[in-house]
């Protein structure tokens, strides 16, 4: 089956730590995105990649690293810059006629 | 700059009752529009896109949207709602040019038996 997967589904982190969320796609996708939600809230673009090796910010970069080095693959760093990290994290990857979205991770920050 | 306001944030409706979810958007350049629905803890699923043609577009599970240009619109509807409709609909812009999208904050659908 094609399709994206995000992992793990919940993760927790003390404060200060960073931590790597990970996206893979196996539907021959070129560009990949990470979005942030928050309750009550739609969705804010943090990175997204349209080429391997090639990456831009989105509206809410600050805090928040990424790669990709493969196709397949967009994972997200989320440093100890990043001031409220707890959220859930969606990763989705395009065919530039519509988004395929993972089931997300929802990050807790103790 | 493009931006998207889904003018309702909450809509409780009564089962096998019409339903409409309203989504206005804003942009320099031309757009695609989506609509994806949303479960609890899930990731989101594409119910209806609009790329060009026909202003009326008929998604999944017996929802359709139209496309107004000049009102700058691209309302939700449903005939005749289930129980199982109740979750968070998000209203979509995608920027070509750019290679981005833009999300409305969502309108959440709760169904009443």
């Amino acid at each position: 089956d094609g399709g994206i997967t995000q992992s793990p589904k919940y993760l927790f982190r003390k404060e200060g730590q960073n931590v790597t969320l990970s996206c893979e796609q196996n539907l021959n996708h070129d560009a990949m995105y990470w979005y942030r939600q928050d309750p009550g809230q739609g969705l804010r673009l943090i990175y997204y990649s349209q080429i391997v090796n090639d990456f831009q910010k989105g509206d809410i970069a600050e805090g928040y690293s990424v790669s990709r080095e493969k196709k397949e693959s967009f994972p997200l760093t989320v440093t100890s810059a990043q001031k409220n990290p707890t959220a859930f994290y969606l990763c989705a990857s395009s065919n530039y006629n519509e988004q395929f979205f993972g089931p997300g991770t929802r990050l807790t920050v103790l | 700059a493009q931006s998207v306001t889904q003018l309702d944030s909450q809509v409780p409706v009564f089962e096998e009752a019409p339903v409409e979810l309203r989504c206005n958007y804003s942009s320099s350049v031309s757009v695609y529009l989506f609509w994806y629905v949303q479960y609890p803890n899930q990731g989101l699923q594409l119910l209806l896109k609009y790329l060009s043609g026909s202003t009326l577009v008929k998604g999944i599970n017996g929802f359709e949207a139209e496309f107004n240009k000049s009102q700058t619109s691209f309302h939700l509807r449903k005939p005749s709602v289930h129980i199982s409709d109740t979750a968070e609909y998000f209203c979509a812009v995608h920027n070509t040019n750019a290679g981005k999208s833009t999300f409305g904050d969502g309108t959440t659908l709760t169904v009443k038996p």
